[in-house]
């Protein structure tokens, strides 16, 4: 079952927070936070495997909640570098992605 | 290792026509995943396989796709035959079969039928 994502976009300028929110109907193995570049392939940011889990460093981290049916990912104090689409991954066996959160960044 | 590789990057072909799009995976990963992407649906999951036998193909559209994995080292995905609507980027990715372990993409193959 696809997770949901929000906000399906955002505008910030260089500087400001972001908050992206990943949920499923029902908890989870893991999730995984990738960004895709505009024409490249998506890349791997965090896996969160424990609820109560929080990860990253100081700049791009995340949490997933105690009962493993929601995560958020954290940009602080966003860089022009940080523009792109972030997706959620949810994996049992197989990853199923949310639809994409598209993160736009003015200098 | 460099990584998953998918051939071709870019593919052009008419309405009809057979299309196989090829992977290798990164040696040692024993989960194989194929991805398409568009803008309306985002990154579908097509098929996975798991030391080389198909899992899950709940997500192939029609009868027209198959895919196949005949060894650890190699996947394909095939449209016969294509329409305009199969146009996408397709990934193929690999992991090890672990749920802790993240996936690693090929760069894609551009699909376009006209």
């Amino acid at each position: 079952q696809q997770p949901v994502q929000s906000p399906q976009a955002v505008i910030l300028r260089e500087g400001e927070d972001a908050v992206i929110n990943c949920s499923s109907s029902k908890a989870l193995y893991s999730v995984h936070w990738y960004r895709q570049k505009h024409g490249e392939a998506p890349v791997f940011l965090m896996i969160l495997l424990k609820g109560g889990e929080q990860k990253g460093h100081e700049k791009i981290s995340a949490s997933f909640n105690e009962k493993k049916q929601q995560s958020s990912l954290y940009l602080t104090a966003s860089q022009l570098s940080y523009s792109g689409t972030y997706f959620c991954g949810l994996r049992d066996d197989k990853i199923i992605f949310g639809k994409g959160t598209r993160l736009h960044i003015l200098p | 290792d460099a990584g998953v590789i998918q051939s071709p990057r870019h593919e052009v072909t008419e309405m009809g026509q057979e299309v196989t799009l090829r992977c290798k995976p990164i040696s040692g990963h024993n989960s194989l995943f194929w991805y398409r992407q568009t803008m309306m649906r985002g990154l579908e999951l097509l098929i996975y396989f798991n030391n080389n036998v198909p899992i899950d193909d709940s997500g192939m559209p029609e009868d027209r796709f198959s895919a196949k994995m005949p060894n650890a080292s190699f996947s394909t995905l095939k449209i016969q035959p294509s329409e305009p609507r199969d146009s996408a980027v397709y990934f193929c990715a690999s992991s090890t079969r672990q749920g802790g372990n993240e996936a690693f993409f090929g760069q894609g193959t551009r699909l376009t039928v006209v």
